[in-house]
């Protein structure tokens, strides 16, 4: 149990629609981030939010949003939904910074399935 | 343009072997790479790192090897258990709290 928390686990819902993926970060973790998994793609990272201000933007399409609150959880918003959305939608956290990097800790992942 | 490349998509090792998974990246600002291991239906897990002072990182049967001047590294799992079946993902990032930039992953089966 690496500590991170996502809801949904699966989620199916139709084109055009809009969802809201949960993650909630590990004790003390300040940065989440949000990477997408699609059939035979690795991680794409999408977005990364510290401490409430968004820190670093990676191929996040302009129809998915993110917002990092007060208590740190996090929220990705996915709207207009397209077949192609579908996908593994993994949160990850991370506290300490390694002086070269950081390790950052995934949760188990949102299922989106776009029918 | 994939910055951290695994070039092959699978493996397979017989129990008792040495697995030897392999990643390149173009990127000459990283500095820090990890492997993760992946089973289905669960995120990925933190596996090993390795910062760019360094050329071994070992952790039990775990041993990450990085070649800066080739811009390569390899992770080595002896001796290999059925239970290291997973998909092995290598990642990379530069100085900083910057994001990870990940491979595509390989699997790994290690058969019985």
């Amino acid at each position: 149990d690496s500590g991170v928390t996502q809801t949904p686990k699966h989620l199916i819902t139709a084109t055009g629609q809009r969802v809201t993926l949960r993650c909630s970060p590990r004790s003390g973790d300040l940065s989440v981030y949000w990477y997408q998994q699609s059939l035979d793609q690795g991680l794409q990272f999408l977005i990364q939010y510290y401490n409430g201000e968004e820190r670093a933007k990676g191929n996040i399409l302009e129809r998915f949003s993110a917002q990092q609150f007060p208590d740190l959880h996090s929220e990705l918003n996915l709207s207009s939904l397209e077949l192609g959305d579908s996908a593994l939608y993994f949160c990850a956290s991370s506290g300490y910074t390694h002086p070269s990097g950081n390790t950052i800790y995934f949760g188990e992942g949102s299922w989106l399935t776009v029918v | 343009d994939q910055q951290v490349k695994q070039n092959s998509p699978s493996l397979s090792v017989q129990e008792g072997r040495i697995s030897i998974l392999n990643c390149d990246y173009t990127n000459s600002m990283f500095d820090y790479f990890l492997w993760y291991k992946k089973y289905p239906a669960e995120g990925p897990t933190f596996l090993i790192s390795i910062s760019s002072i360094k050329d071994k990182n070992e952790d039990g049967r775990f041993t990450v090897f990085l070649n800066k001047s080739a811009k390569h590294l390899s992770l080595h799992i002896v001796p290999s258990q059925p239970g290291d079946s997973a998909v092995y993902f290598c990642a990379a990032s530069a100085a900083g709290n910057t994001p990870l930039v990940f491979g595509k992953g390989t699997r790994l089966s290690v058969i019985a």
